[in-house]
Order: structure tokens, then C-alpha cells, then sequence
């Protein structure tokens, strides 16, 4: 009954590759995020959408491409995978886009690339 | 450009006494959360202070915000070993939306 959920738990992948990480959430909110914390644990966003809207486009490099088939699944897809992409990434959903909201968090994907 | 700043980034102290963390922000903002990460975890939200609220209570925790300098604490008190965790601040500016601003953290080891 996890509120929200990302899988894998570990990715270990070599430079190049092309992976994905999947998000769900059982909270029955309509916004989702991903944000990326590094190796100083600074927690940056990335993305966000509200009803499957891309509502937040950080500067990322386009080879990480988010998708949102519903309001209870947010993926990020990533191409060509580089060293510096290693890095936990975290999903977070809230209910609205307040300023108010409160960020629930998955825990974490731990992406490392060789 | 980062928001929060974090003070000290890392406390360790024994259980039973009490442990105050700092955030520092640049911008006006409209609240001011704290969250909490146990490792290998995510983060859980642990309390919500507004722009005009100066202090506020939940359980253990005692939050303060001074706007007019831009800074707030998190006190813990009678700490427990169960509270060793990464504590951040996030700052919620009135036009950035859902766009929270993380602080770096605080690592706060509680010593049984």
C-alpha cells in the first residue's frame, strides 16, 4: 500500500545505454514530479506535471524525456546515458499546484552509470 | 540558483537532548517546509510555516521563521536515536507555483 512507488530501487547501466524509471501513486493526487538529488544530496527539480500536463521544465538536457499516461503515473526516460547522470532520482506527487502543496516522495531510483 | 541554506550541515549529538537546524533563504516567500530523510529513503514533509506565522508546534519539532531575516530553525527536542536522519528546508515562492526549493541538508545523528 506504498502511497508512492518508483521501481527499479537500483540501476547500474554503462555510458550510452537508454534506460527508463517508472513512478505510480495510490494518493489519488494531480500533480507529479521528478527531481534529482546528487552526491551532496542537493535536491533539484526536474519535472512536473498536473493532469498529465507538463506544467515544470527545468533546464534539463533533452536526452531525459518525462511521460505521463494519467494522473497516477509519471516516467522518465533517459537516452544516452552520460557519468554525471548518476544520481538518486526521486518521484514526488501533491495534490494541486499551490503554493501550499505538500511533496510526497518515492524512494528513490539510484542511477549509476560506468 | 539554490534557495535554502542549511546550517549546520552535519550535528551529532546524544539522545535526550536537543537538536536546532538552520535554513537560510534569498526571496520573499509565501511558506516554509521542512522534510525529513531517513537513508536510502525519500523524503516525508514534517510541517508547513507561512510567511506570517512566527512559530509553530507539531508533536516534538518547533519550528520559528523570521522573515525579516530570512531565516528559520527546527528544534527537536528530547532527540532519539530514531530521528538520526537528513533534515532540508524548502522554500515555496509566491509566484513559483508547485516549485519547491530544497536547502542542502542537515545531517543529524542522535548517539543512543
Amino acid at each position: 500500500d506504498t502511497a508512492v512507488s518508483q521501481t527499479p530501487k537500483y540501476l547500474v547501466t554503462q555510458m550510452g545505454n537508454d534506460k527508463s524509471i517508472k513512478c505510480e501513486q495510490n494518493l489519488g493526487h494531480d500533480t507529479m514530479y521528478w527531481y534529482k538529488q546528487d552526491s551532496k544530496k542537493f535536491l533539484k527539480i526536474m519535472f512536473s506535471y498536473n493532469n498529465k500536463e507538463l506544467i515544470i521544465n527545468e533546464t534539463v538536457p533533452n536526452r531525459f524525456s518525462p511521460k505521463s499516461p494519467d494522473k497516477a503515473h509519471l516516467n522518465l526516460h533517459i537516452n544516452s546515458l552520460e557519468l554525471g547522470d548518476s544520481a538518486v532520482y526521486f518521484c514526488a506527487s501533491s495534490q494541486g499546484t499551490g503554493v501550499r502543496l505538500k511533496l510526497f516522495f518515492g524512494s528513490g531510483t539510484q542511477l549509476s552509470v560506468l | 540558483s539554490q534557495q535554502g541554506e542549511e546550517d549546520p550541515q552535519a550535528l551529532s549529538i546524544q539522545e535526550g537532548e536537543n537538536a536546532t537546524m538552520n535554513c537560510s533563504y534569498k526571496t520573499s516567500i509565501n511558506n516554509l517546509q521542512w522534510y525529513r530523510q531517513n537513508s536510502g529513503r525519500g523524503l516525508v514533509h514534517l510541517i508547513l510555516i507561512r510567511s506570517n506565522e512566527r512559530e509553530k508546534h507539531s508533536g516534538r519539532l518547533r519550528v520559528t521563521l523570521d522573515t525579516s531575516k530570512k531565516s528559520s530553525s527546527l528544534l527537536i527536542t528530547a532527540s532519539r536515536a530514531a530521528d538520526t536522519a537528513s533534515y532540508f528546508c524548502a522554500t515555496a515562492q509566491e509566484t513559483s507555483g508547485s516549485r519547491l526549493t530544497f536547502g542542502e541538508g542537515t545531517q543529524l545523528t542522535v548517539n543512543p
